[in-house]
């Protein structure tokens, strides 16, 4: 079954790390997107994708990067820059940058710092 | 900048009810709107998309409208069950195509 698959579902950062959140798709879309959301609070743009090699800053982009080496794949790297880590993270893609078509989310990771 | 507001924050009715969810964005020119559905500690799955062109879109006993004119869409549920608790979200999608969430409805359906 095609879908987008995230890992790990559950993720420990230490204070000063950096860590890489996984998110793969097998639907073919084009453009991907990671997601914020926090308790209380609606789903916040970190960064997207378009196409390969290229991506845009989200609302929220300080502290994350991404990179888009291959159409499959969108990993997002939460730095130590990121003073407020803690969260639920989502990945979603689209098919045609998404116009008229929709999304479709992965599971997600938590992400808890400790 | 694009703004989605959905009222009520939360909901509680008895099993076998009707209700309706309502949510409302800011800029007209959007391109589609998405309801969501969203069960405590996982991923958002797709309910119902409405293109801009629409007026609403029905999948079993789920039935979202758009009005664009203005700025508003409801998800009507019919025949509610225990097994619709859950937060509803509805995001807009405009011309960056980027989609813009509400915080959502979260429901409950008590049996």
């Amino acid at each position: 079954d095609g879908g987008i698959t995230q890992s790990p579902k559950y993720l420990f950062r230490k204070e000063g790390q950096n860590v890489t959140l996984s998110c793969e798709q097998n639907l073919n879309h084009d453009a991907m997107y990671w997601y914020r959301q926090d308790p209380g609070q609606g789903l916040r743009l970190i960064y997207y994708s378009q196409i390969v090699n290229d991506f845009q800053k989200g609302d929220i982009a300080e502290g994350y990067s991404v990179s888009r080496e291959k159409k499959e794949s969108f990993p997002l790297t939460v730095t130590s820059a990121q003073k407020n880590p803690t969260a639920f993270y989502l990945c979603a893609s689209s098919i045609r940058g998404g116009n008229n078509y929709g999304y479709t989310f992965g599971s997600g990771t938590r992400l808890t710092v400790v | 900048k694009q703004e989605v507001t959905q009222i009520p924050a939360a909901l509680s009715v008895p099993e076998g009810e009707n209700l309706v969810l309502n949510c409302s964005f800011t800029d007209s020119a959007i391109y589609n709107l998405q309801w969501f559905r969203q069960d405590p500690g996982k991923g958002l799955t797709s309910l119902l998309l409405i293109q801009s062109s629409q007026r609403e879109q029905t999948s079993g006993r789920l039935n979202a409208s758009l009005d664009k004119s203005s700025g508003r869409s409801t998800l009507y549920i019919a025949a509610s069950q225990p097994g619709d608790s859950a937060t509803y979200l509805c995001a807009a999608q405009g011309g960056s195509e980027k989609l813009v969430f509400g915080k959502g409805t979260k429901l409950t359906v008590n049996p």
